[in-house]
């Protein structure tokens, strides 16, 4: 089956302790993505990766981290959690961003709680 | 700034009714409009939209897109129970390295039976 995985689903966590969000695509897709979701807020853009080894800023990267060794897997590392990174956390991925658009196809969601 | 604004922000109708959802927005480099829906999870895709005027139909769902205007509509008839849902508004725009996706702060519809 498609998917896009993440873990851990829930999380509860205290200030200052690094965790690391993975994603996880099954499709072969080059585009990968992660966003927040605040009440009134939307969601918003952490970082993106177009391939391998190629990261951006999204809207709001601050205290975030990203990698992409490899092509399925896109890890959230957060070094020093603080309760304003209280939020659900959601990874996207997408078949390409260099040809025709393509929808993004969303995780099941991470629900992160520091403390 | 780059924005996506939808309105309204929320919605209460009853089963049968038809509903018509707004998405306007400002973002430079336009690559597309896309429609989703969620229902306490993530979001699932309903629409992407790249030319205007150009009505995309699934079911009882359509959409269309003015790209002169900078704004789209995501119009739902005969609305059902299940279509409660939030509807999130997003737009693509191409960056120096990448794209990027701005999203709306959703339309919640309420549908009574």
């Amino acid at each position: 089956e498609a998917q896009v995985t993440q873990n851990p689903r829930y999380l509860i966590t205290v200030t200052g302790k690094k965790l690391t969000v993975t994603c996880s695509q099954n499709m072969n897709h080059e585009y990968m993505s992660w966003y927040r979701q605040d009440p009134g807020l939307g969601l918003r853009q952490i970082y993106y990766s177009m391939n391998v080894e190629v990261t951006d800023k999204g809207d709001v990267p601050e205290g975030y981290k990203v990698s992409r060794k490899e092509k399925r897997n896109f890890p959230l590392i957060l070094e020093s959690p603080s309760p304003n990174q209280t939020s659900l956390y959601f990874c996207a991925s997408s078949l390409s961003w260099q040809t025709t658009p393509y929808e993004q196809y969303f995780g099941p969601g991470t629900r992160l709680t520091v403390t | 700034e780059d924005k996506v604004v939808q309105s309204p922000l929320s919605l209460v109708v009853h089963e049968g009714d038809t509903v018509t959802l707004n998405c306007s927005y400002e973002v430079t480099n336009f690559r597309s409009l896309l429609w989703y829906k969620q229902e306490k999870k993530a979001p699932t895709f309903l629409f992407m939209l790249t030319s205007s005027g150009i009505e995309k139909k699934s079911g009882r769902l359509s959409s269309i897109l003015d790209k002169k205007e900078l704004f789209s509509i995501l119009n739902i008839t005969a609305t059902q129970t299940g279509d409660s849902a939030v509807y999130l508004c997003a737009v693509e725009a191409l960056a120096n390295t990448g794209n990027q996706f701005y999203f709306g702060t959703g339309t919640s519809l309420t549908v009574i039976p």
